[in-house]
Order: structure tokens, then sequence, then C-alpha cells
């Protein structure tokens, strides 16, 4: 199947940017997603952004696609305590029911 | 609204014994997924429905059966747990005549097979 890759961990300080890295490899797919999941909770959709795009600004949040690297990166932008969490990127394709495959996660921690 | 909703919330087998989690959604989605996820693996697909009636394997189907007899519910047995099965368990639905792109996930379902 195809493969999607996230570091593990970052460590911000509150006020700081936050930029968290996905790689993939499958170039065939249609939207690239952000989802945050909080402990002890399902996960929430964040932003998506379409595969002809390269960057999609929501808020706080700046999504940037490089499709030529199959890069996919999440910024926030002065990252609160509350942005504490794991982010996972995923990616689905066209037709037979939008399946998502979801990289491994990131845990982001915010700092004092 | 109550979106995604799972039951129950945790559970504890033993090995060969079976069970059923629900999942339900008031949002009138067409497609309904169930995944599991396991610590440094992200979350996996383990079978979805694209419809009322329709059923289809993910990517890790192997130990579980799925039934989609209701619009609203779906439904992921396991009828022989093994301690591999030990997992969160989430249910997502997505899809509908407005947006097809967003899943809508459950709160999870913790199980633990002994």
């Amino acid at each position: 199947g195809e493969d999607v890759e996230q570091s593990l961990f970052l460590s911000v300080r509150e006020g700081d940017s936050s930029v968290i890295n996905c790689t993939y490899t499958d170039s065939s797919s249609t939207y690239l997603y952000w989802y945050k999941q909080e402990p002890g909770a399902g996960l929430q959709l964040l932003t998506y952004i379409f595969s002809n795009m390269d960057m999609k600004q929501d808020q706080r949040l700046t999504v940037l696609l490089n499709k030529k690297d199959k890069h996919l990166s999440l910024r926030i932008a002065d990252t609160q305590t509350g942005d504490s969490a794991i982010y996972f990127c995923a990616e689905s394709f066209t037709g037979g029911g939008n399946k998502l495959t979801f990289g491994t996660g990131t845990q982001l921690k915010v700092e004092l | 609204n109550a979106g995604v909703t799972q039951t129950p919330k945790f559970r504890v087998l033993k090995t060969g014994q079976s069970m059923t989690l629900l999942c339900a959604q008031d949002m009138n989605h067409e497609y309904m997924y169930w995944y599991r996820q396991d610590p440094g693996m992200g979350l996996r697909l383990i079978h979805y429905s694209v419809g009322e009636g329709t059923t289809a394997k993910g990517e890790v189907p192997d130990g579980y059966n799925v039934s989609r007899l209701k619009k609203q519910n779906f439904l992921l047995g396991l009828e022989s747990a093994a301690p591999s099965q030990t997992s969160v368990y989430f249910c997502a639905s997505g899809g509908s005549a407005d947006v097809t792109y967003e899943q809508y996930f459950g709160p999870g379902t913790r199980l633990t097979v002994t």
C-alpha cells in the first residue's frame, strides 16, 4: 500500500510557529488532509487541500503542498497550549468511497 | 445532531470470544468506515461501506466482519478475538450530496484481548 510518513514528535514554545511535515508516495491522491487528535478523542478534520493547489490558508493554519517532492506541511501560527495534540496527515483517491491513508501521526507539545 | 457514536467505549475480551461494535451516524452519510489505531502506526482501514447493503475490505480486514443493514449503522464483528486485535477502533462516516471529502470520526472503542 501507499506510505505516508511523518516525524513522531515536535516541541515548540507558546506563541511560536509550528511546522508539521508529511511525505507521501502516491502521486494520484485527490485530496490531502490534516486531522487533529486530542487525548482520548477521535480525529477532527482541521483542513484539507485539493491536489491541484499549492497552498491553502485558513486563519492560523497554512497548508503547503509540493507535488513534485510529494511533501505536505501544516504551519500553525501563534501556537497555543490548546494546540497540543497528535496531528495526522492523510490522502484520498478518486473512486471507491474516498478511502483515506493516514500517516503515523506527529505529537505536538506546546511548552510555556 | 449526535454525529458519530460508538458502542461500547471500552471492552475486555478473552481470546476466542466474539463481540460486535456498533457505529451510528445521524448525518445521512453514504460512506462509513472502520479503522483501528495502534501505537506508532496511525489509523488503518479495516472495512468500509459506500452505501446501505454494501461492504468492502480495507487494508487490514482479516479477523473482522462488517454489516450495513441500515444506512445509519455500521457494525464491526470479531468472531474469535485474538490478542493482536487489541487496539482502539474508530468509526467514521462521510459523503453526502453536498460534501464528499470530509470524514467525521466517532470517539473510539478501546478493546483489550487477553
